[in-house]
């Protein structure tokens, strides 16, 4: 059964970059079939999609957080990143990782059980 | 990109059906059969209810159905049931190569 697990600061500052790691198991984030992604929930408020990867390293990303926002896959380690740089109060959500059906435009099918990143000084 | 747009909220009796209805432009849900549909109960992780506008993933009931007409996308759930209170959100891929995702719906069981 495939699993993914977030992990990283519960805490960052504002103006600092927020960094999230997602571990896979039971499953290979170098499989040729699937994109890995990210997806972050203001508390009380909705879903916001961010950005995927490939295992090839081609990321999409969300555009209105494009140009703070960097996503990276660890083959080695079966993991894939995100960095949110130069975040503020409006960057405290949980962040989720996930993966896509096959083929990055369809849905999410398997999802990490979410971590709360607060940014606060 | 502008999220795509639902009801804030729906609600239905036990044994009724209710519909949510998910509206983009175009450029997402009416240019690609790429809507999904994720159910998400309080403190919990999104769940894959519906993909490409109509499939179920194996294990989800069959009383949650899917469709779409032009730039709308609906949700259907039939026979609802108290387990079926929670927010219901869809997506769609977009022309950007992109996801966005509806403002959500909560649903209520009277």
């Amino acid at each position: 059964q495939l699993q993914l697990q977030e992990s990283g600061p519960g805490l960052v500052k504002p103006s600092e970059t927020l960094s999230l790691t997602c571990t896979v198991s039971g499953g290979s984030v170098s499989s040729s079939t699937y994109y890995w992604g990210w997806i972050r929930q203001p508390p009380g408020k909705g879903l916001e999609w961010i950005g995927n990867i490939y295992y090839s390293g081609t990321t999409y990303q969300n555009p209105s957080l494009r140009s703070r926002v960097t996503i990276s896959i660890d083959t080695s380690n079966n993991q894939f990143s995100l960095k949110l740089s130069s975040v503020t109060a409006a960057d405290t959500a949980v962040y989720y990782c996930a993966r896509h059906l096959d083929g990055r435009k369809r849905g999410l099918d398997y999802w990490g059980q979410g971590t709360l990143v607060t940014v606060s000084s | 990109q502008s999220a795509l747009t639902q009801p804030a909220s729906v609600s239905g009796s036990p044994g009724q059906s209710i519909t949510i209805s998910c509206t983009g432009t175009s450029s997402d849900v009416g240019g690609y059969n790429y809507v999904s549909w994720y159910q998400q109960h309080p403190g919990k992780a999104p769940k894959l209810m519906i993909y490409d506008v109509t499939d179920r993933p194996s294990g989800v009931s069959n009383r949650f159905s899917g469709s779409k007409s032009g730039n709308t996308a609906s949700l259907t759930i039939s026979g609802l049931q108290a387990e079926d209170e929670a927010d219901y959100y869809c997506s769609s891929y977009t022309s950007s190569s992109t996801l966005v995702f509806g403002g959500g719906t909560k649903l209520t069981v009277l």
